[in-house]
């Protein structure tokens, strides 16, 4: 089956730095890519949606200053946490879509921030 | 607007019970697709299910079932004889087509506890 990965799978940073994601689709492109952040015994929140080569949909109350989506290739997208603060400590899953078909949609492992 | 109902927050049984877990959705599209998904504590989510709305037809995989009634708007999930490595966080989730294709929410999650 379709693998998705992510990089790191944790990290740790301090308040007002900033974090990178990495989503990769190791088998298959990728036209679309989807972030989700998931609070503690919380469901998974789609923060946007982001097609190769274009801007980044976000979902209403999303800070797209704050979290910077970029998918410069067909199996690669970015998530950057500028300016991180504790508030934003929570687990960042990505998913990829291949083509259109709404089956065809791969989850990553998920990476866990943690903004000491 | 799109939206999964899961109302049962935690359910706990005894190892061998069988236990149904409920979703409800909201939908305006008549071509959507349901899924299921089982979270582990690891936090990779595992893909159970999936189905398109043109299809009511029950699955059963295993000690899996799932039921699926338009009329109710309702995709429930059955696990028979539950086992102790059935406890996880399972996620009910909801794709419709929007503006940029198909995006997929999801419910609230209902945290199971199998007690051996």
């Amino acid at each position: 089956g379709a693998v998705v990965s992510q990089h790191p799978s944790w990290v740790i940073c301090k308040s007002g730095t900033s974090v990178k994601i990495e989503c990769r689709s190791l088998d298959f492109q990728a036209t679309t890519m989807f972030w989700y952040r998931q609070f503690p015994k919380q469901s998974l929140m789609l923060m946007a949606t982001s097609n190769e080569g274009s801007k980044a949909t976000y979902e209403q109350g999303v800070e797209k200053d704050k979290f910077l989506i970029n998918h410069a290739s067909l199996t690669l997208s970015t998530l950057t946490v500028t300016s991180a603060h504790p508030e934003d400590s929570s687990f960042y899953i990505c998913s990829a879509r291949t083509g259109t078909g709404v089956y065809e949609q791969y989850f990553g492992p998920g990476t866990r921030l943690t903004v000491t | 607007a799109q939206k999964v109902t899961q109302a049962q927050t935690e359910i706990s049984v005894v190892e061998k019970e069988d236990v149904t877990l409920d979703c409800v959705y909201e939908t305006r599209d008549t071509t959507y697709y349901l899924f299921w998904y089982k979270q582990p504590p690891s936090g990779e989510l595992v893909f159970l299910i999936r189905r398109n709305s043109f299809d009511e037809q029950n699955e059963i995989s295993g000690r899996y079932s799932w039921n699926f009634q338009k009329s109710t708007s309702s995709f429930n999930f059955t696990i028979t004889a539950s086992q102790v490595v059935d406890s996880a966080v399972y996620f009910c989730a909801l794709s419709e087509a929007g503006a940029g294709g198909f995006k997929t929410i999801f419910g609230a999650g209902t945290r199971l506890f199998v007690k051996a």
